[in-house]
């Protein structure tokens, strides 16, 4: 069974950094592109990034372009998200998705199976 | 702000048929990308639904199917029961912004 257990959310000042961590296990990590996507409370979806299977294709919105970087270890079958300069506006719960392909930037991937999500919460 | 606009909610009796549009522009849906489909449940994490406009993954009942024309996707959810009751987003790629994007998301209430 495919399972993605994200961790690293919490209560975090503005300006400050915080590491989320997707730990993924039930499949070949390193055959497929992972992506990060969050909701922000009583909002919608809003998809933050995703990196290839080899790390050689990354993507971001432009809403953290500059600010996030996204990375993965095959090795340790894992997924990670370095967020700096947090804002307010990135309080949301954080999700770790699975692509079905080994590429990003591609016009058709989906994202399945998706994990349980880590809150962030960005205040003073 | 999302790309793709969605009716905020929808709603019908049980065994009704419900449908949730998509709208999106030349740039996502128009350029002739895929849509996809998640429904997400109360208090839980977003769930495939449909997937390359029309496909159902396996264990996805086949009250639930979609399609896709021009700038526009569509969601039907026929026999409408009361485990219905979620979110159901669309998602697809924008070349503009070369990247992912999601609808605003409809809620769909069985009364």
């Amino acid at each position: 069974e495919v399972q993605l257990v994200e961790s690293g959310g919490g209560l975090v000042q503005p300006g400050r950094s915080l590491r989320l961590s997707c730990a993924a296990s039930g499949f070949t990590f390193d055959d497929y592109a992972m992506h990060w996507v969050r909701q922000a409370p009583g909002k919608g979806l809003e998809w933050v990034s995703g990196i290839s299977w080899n790390s050689g294709s990354i993507g971001y919105a432009d809403s953290v372009k500059g600010r996030f970087t996204i990375s993965r270890d095959n090795a340790k079958n894992s997924l990670y998200l370095q967020m700096n300069s947090l804002r307010a506006e990135d309080t949301a719960l954080y999700y770790c998705a699975k692509d079905v392909y080994p590429m990003v930037r591609g016009p058709y991937n989906w994202f399945d199976p998706w994990g349980q999500g880590t809150l962030v919460t960005v205040s003073s | 702000q999302s790309v793709l606009t969605q009716p905020p909610s929808v709603s019908g009796a049980p065994g009704q048929r419900v449908t949730i549009s998509c709208t999106g522009s030349s740039s996502n849906i128009g350029a002739g990308y895929d849509v996809h489909w998640y429904q997400q449940l109360p208090g839980t994490a977003p769930k495939l639904l449909i997937y390359g406009n029309s496909n159902r993954p396996s264990g996805v009942p086949d009250r639930f199917s979609g399609s896709k024309s021009g700038t526009s996707a569509s969601l039907a959810i026929s026999g409408l029961q009361a485990e219905d009751e979620a979110d159901y987003y669309c998602q697809s790629y924008d070349s503009s912004l070369s990247g992912y994007v999601f609808g605003t998301g409809t809620k769909v209430t069985v009364l």
